[in-house]
C-alpha cells in the first residue's frame, strides 16, 4: 500500500528565513503534486512534478523530485507571512492520488 | 473556466440520519474523485470514477457510503446512516485523466451531532 509521509508536520518560521519541507513515499511513482490549503478553503495546486530530477519554481517556493530516493522537497526562500498555510504533497500511484498528512506552516514577523 | 462545483457548503445532521453531497466537475474532465478530509489530516481518497465507471473504491466504507456518477458528469456521495466520526470536509476533485493534475472544489463541511 502506498504511504506518503511529510515532515515536519508543523513549522513555525520567521520572515526572511529559508526552510525545506520533505515528502517521502513508499511505492514507485513518477508523478507528484504539491498543494496549498488555507484555513477553511479548498486545495490549490502549486506544482506538478512528472519526472526524476524535475525542479519547478514559483516565487519563493521551489519543488523538486527524486524518484530513485522516493523523495520530494518543497523549499521556501525568504519566507513572508502570506506563505502561512498547510502544504500537502500527493503521490500518484495506479492513477490514484494519495496525500500526505500536510505541513502546517506559520510565518511570523 | 468554471471550477469544480459542490453543494451544499455546510451540513449539520444528527447521527443515524442520511445525507447526500453533489459535485459538478470541470467540463471535459473524465476523472472524478471524492475525498474525506478530517480536521488536521490530509485528504483521504474515498472513490475515483473514470467517466461513469469506478476505478478505485477500496477505502469507501461501503456499509454506509455510496457514490454514483450517472452519465459520466455529475456525481453524488451519500452517507446512510451517518456516524459521529463521519464529521469531516468532503472534497470533490476532477482531472482530465487519472494521470493529470486534479482541481478541487470548495468542499462540503459535514457535522454529525
Amino acid at each position: 500500500e502506498l504511504k506518503v509521509e511529510q515532515n515536519p508536520l508543523f513549522l513555525s518560521m520567521q520572515e526572511g528565513k529559508n526552510y525545506t519541507i520533505y515528502c517521502n513515499y513508499s511505492t514507485t511513482s513518477d508523478r507528484l503534486y504539491w498543494y496549498r490549503q488555507d484555513p477553511g478553503k479548498s486545495l490549490e495546486s502549486l506544482f506538478v512534478l512528472l519526472s526524476n530530477g524535475a525542479v519547478k519554481q514559483e516565487g519563493r517556493l521551489m519543488a523538486s523530485l527524486d524518484t530513485k530516493a522516493r523523495l520530494s522537497t518543497l523549499h521556501i526562500t525568504a519566507a513572508v507571512h502570506d506563505l502561512s498555510a498547510t502544504y500537502f504533497c500527493a503521490v500518484c500511484y495506479n492513477n490514484d492520488m494519495r496525500f500526505g498528512a500536510g505541513t502546517r506552516l506559520t510565518v511570523k514577523p | 473556466e468554471a471550477g469544480v462545483a459542490q453543494s451544499p457548503r455546510y451540513k449539520i445532521i444528527e447521527k443515524r440520519q442520511s445525507v447526500a453531497f453533489w459535485c459538478n466537475p470541470i467540463s471535459g474532465h473524465a476523472t472524478l474523485y471524492w475525498y474525506q478530509q478530517i480536521l488536521g489530516q490530509g485528504p483521504k481518497l474515498l472513490i475515483q470514477f473514470q467517466n461513469n465507471g469506478v476505478v478505485d473504491d477500496s477505502q469507501l466504507p461501503k456499509d454506509r457510503f455510496s457514490a454514483e456518477r450517472l452519465k459520466g458528469v455529475d456525481s453524488t456521495l451519500k452517507i446512510q446512516p451517518a456516524k459521529l466520526e463521519d464529521s469531516a470536509v468532503y472534497l470533490c476533485a476532477s482531472s482530465y485523466t487519472g494521470a493529470t493534475e486534479a482541481f478541487f472544489g470548495q468542499g462540503t463541511r459535514l457535522t454529525v451531532v
